[in-house]
């Protein structure tokens, strides 16, 4: 069975420092990955996809792809107060079933 | 251009009664994927629709059922509902072809009573 592991948090990080959050995943067939933001009482944003080992920048947010380690991370730099939210890392296969979602990270931008 | 769209937003039934949901994709896109959230189960797959076909599906029940509509719409019918259906349920289109992400719509909560 696939499993995504997330630490939960609370992550504490102050505004304009960088947010690093990691993710982990079990399944080495896993070929694609993604990091959604969701806030409270509101659906699942998308805010970055990658598929190939190495970094992906856009804006602010880079992620990052292991394959060997089987790991995934989202960095997000420059953090503001509106970045406060759960984050979460989901992987797919194509072909085999659905996203498969960590139960995410909750970060909090403080002052 | 329109995001993906979910009617109703709340509902309340009861138990042992039906539900429908329903869920119009971005345009242009062929996938529509289902999904549940709960606070203690996090977000789980149930199925996913491509081209009127159930092209994958999760590990749920008989009872929770979907299909999809040649204009791509998709509906979700969940029967004989349990205390334990009260979620979140998710809507999601792609374009359905290999590393195309996936994008939500606002989601429609269950209420089981």
């Amino acid at each position: 069975q696939k499993e995504v592991e997330q630490n939960s948090g609370p992550l504490s990080v102050p505004e304009g420092a960088i947010a690093s959050l990691n993710c982990t995943y079990s399944d080495r067939g896993s070929q694609s990955f993604f990091w959604y933001r969701q806030y409270s009482g509101k659906s699942p944003e998308l805010i970055m996809s990658i598929y190939s080992n190495g970094d992906k920048e856009d804006g602010r947010f880079t992620a990052q792809l292991n394959k060997a380690s089987q790991y995934v991370s989202l960095l997000i730099r420059d953090s503001q107060p509106s970045d406060s939210a759960t984050y979460l890392c989901a992987v797919n296969i194509w072909g085999a079933d659905g996203l498969t979602f960590g139960k995410g990270t909750h970060l909090i931008i403080h002052p | 251009k329109a995001g993906v769209t979910q009617t109703p937003r709340y509902l309340i039934k009861t138990r042992g009664q039906q539900v429908t949901l329903s869920c119009s994709p971005i345009s242009g896109h062929r996938s529509v994927s289902w999904y549940q959230q709960t606070p203690g189960q996090g977000l789980q797959f149930l199925f996913e629709y491509f081209s009127e076909t159930q092209r994958n599906k999760g590990n749920f029940p008989g009872r929770f059922s979907g299909r999809q509509f040649s204009n791509s719409r998709s509906e979700m019918n969940v029967s004989t509902l349990e205390l334990g259906d009260s979620a979140l349920y998710l809507c999601a289109s792609s374009l359905g072809t290999p590393n195309q992400p996936q994008h939500f719509g606002d989601g429609t909560r269950l209420s089981i009573l």
